[in-house]
């Protein structure tokens, strides 16, 4: 059974468009990530959630919104994508915001044209 | 803040070679230390870690020792092979425990 799962693996899409990315984790984690590996391979972390309240938000466009029904989702929705929103985006939980290790899923590679 | 910089790949091996991945840091405090590894087409897996000075973390005949005096977590392994061909973050844990950094992933290509 997967523990991270992220839907969809690959998203294509038009520019302007507004697009969600969904994760769910059965692993009864409390803490839910979500991170951008941009074309240089660096992974930077966008949205924490605990417990479904946000409790880290870098600097990311307003474009970027996440959701959490409960704390085994965490969804991502982009508005308005751009050009250099592409890139591939990790969902990512951990036991709760303390925890130093984290699992991931698979990945989604989103490519705006 | 915090940063990792570790070596830009790719790196390639013949099998059986001894690897070696550098990994320094900047942090403030005495952050925790882990090495990812991601194989293609999946997510990234914890590796190994290590959470004080000296510690040695090691896992699937990986290994990598946390030198304070260095700010360094260089991650060794005695003979790879092609099973290992992948992509290798390093990253460290805030003092807090709530924010990880990552470097920019090494990728290590190994050849029969």
């Amino acid at each position: 059974d997967t523990a991270v799962s992220q839907t969809p693996k690959y998203l294509v899409t038009q520019m302007g468009n507004d697009k969600s990315i969904k994760c769910e984790q059965n692993l009864g984690h409390d803490t839910m990530y979500w991170y951008k590996q941009d074309s240089k391979k660096f992974l930077k972390i966008m949205f924490s959630y605990n417990n479904k309240e946000l409790i880290i938000n870098e600097t990311v466009p307003n474009r970027f919104s996440p959701k959490s029904p409960d704390k085994a989702h965490l969804n991502l929705h982009i508005n308005s994508l751009e050009l250099g929103d592409s890139a591939v985006y990790f969902c990512a939980s951990s036991l709760d915001g303390h925890s130093m290790a984290r699992t991931f899923g698979s990945g989604t590679r989103l490519t705006v044209v | 803040g915090n940063s990792v910089t570790q070596m830009e790949g790719p790196v390639t091996l013949s099998e059986e070679a001894f690897l070696t991945i550098n990994c320094t840091y900047t942090a403030t405090g005495y952050p925790s230390l882990f090495w990812y590894v991601q194989y293609p087409g999946e997510g990234l897996q914890l590796l190994l870690k290590a959470t004080k000075a000296d510690d040695k973390g090691s896992n699937k005949g990986f290994e990598a020792t946390y030198r304070k005096e260095t700010t360094s977590f260089h991650l060794e392994k005695g003979s790879v092979q092609v099973s290992d061909s992948a992509v290798y973050f390093c990253a460290l844990m805030n003092n807090a425990g709530n924010m990880l950094t990552f470097g920019g992933g090494t990728r290590l290509m190994v050849k029969p």
